[in-house]
């Protein structure tokens, strides 16, 4: 347990599917993130919430939808995925986003799109 | 635009010592990170380098050399449980996090 925890663990949905995938750290850090991880390729950030600010990365598909109610919580809310979406979903948080804090990272969901 | 190469797959036996390659090209320089992955697990941080030179944590160790932009994180006395990911990753100058694709370390008895 590494303090930020992911929920579910593993996913299948449909392409017309709506689901959601939830977030929760008890780090009291002020900076959460969701990036995707794809077999053999860098993480790519999707995500940045930092002090109530969103940052987001404008690769990202309009089906990803992101929510940070508090500095503890974060979603990403999936609609009408493609098969190349499947993925690990990776949460982290940090302190803050400057100077060298590293990043918690939670388990992970594994999603698979049919 | 930003780099981050490190080998794909490396092989080593248990006991033995195995240094993984990081090489980075980035907008700014605010720090390396070294994180270990099991499969199926969460990234853990393992190491942090800012500053030229090794810094050395139990059987792990870390040295980075930024004229050169390169980075190793050096294994010793290998365990089966040290099989895992090694992702290298560089903070640039907007503290944005720049990943490598990650080291798959595969230790043989």
């Amino acid at each position: 347990e590494t303090g930020v925890t992911q929920t579910p663990r593993h996913l299948v949905m449909g392409m017309t599917n709506k689901k959601s995938l939830k977030c929760e750290q008890h780090l009291g850090h002020n900076a959460m993130y969701w990036y995707k991880q794809s077999a053999k390729k860098p993480l790519e950030l999707m995500f940045v919430y930092s002090l109530e600010e969103r940052v987001e990365n404008n690769s990202v598909p309009s089906r990803f939808s992101p929510e940070c109610p508090n500095s503890s919580h974060l979603f990403l809310h999936l609609h009408t995925l493609q098969p190349e979406d499947s993925a690990l979903y990776l949460c982290a948080s940090s302190q803050a986003r400057g100077e060298h804090y590293g990043y918690t990272f939670g388990s992970g969901t594994r999603l698979t799109v049919v | 635009g930003q780099n981050i190469d490190q080998p794909t797959e490396m092989t080593a036996t248990e006991g033995a010592i195995v240094q993984i390659n990081c090489t980075y090209q980035t907008s700014g320089f605010n720090g390396l990170f070294w994180y270990q992955q099991h499969a199926g697990e969460a990234p853990t941080f393992l190491s942090y380098n800012v500053l030229d030179g090794l810094e050395e944590k139990g059987r792990f160790s870390s040295f980075l050399s930024r004229s050169k932009g390169y980075s190793y994180l050096l294994l010793k006395e290998l365990q089966m449980k040290d099989s895992a990911s090694y992702l290298c990753a560089v903070k640039d100058s907007n503290y944005q996090l720049i990943w490598g694709a990650g080291t798959k370390l595969i230790i043989k008895p």
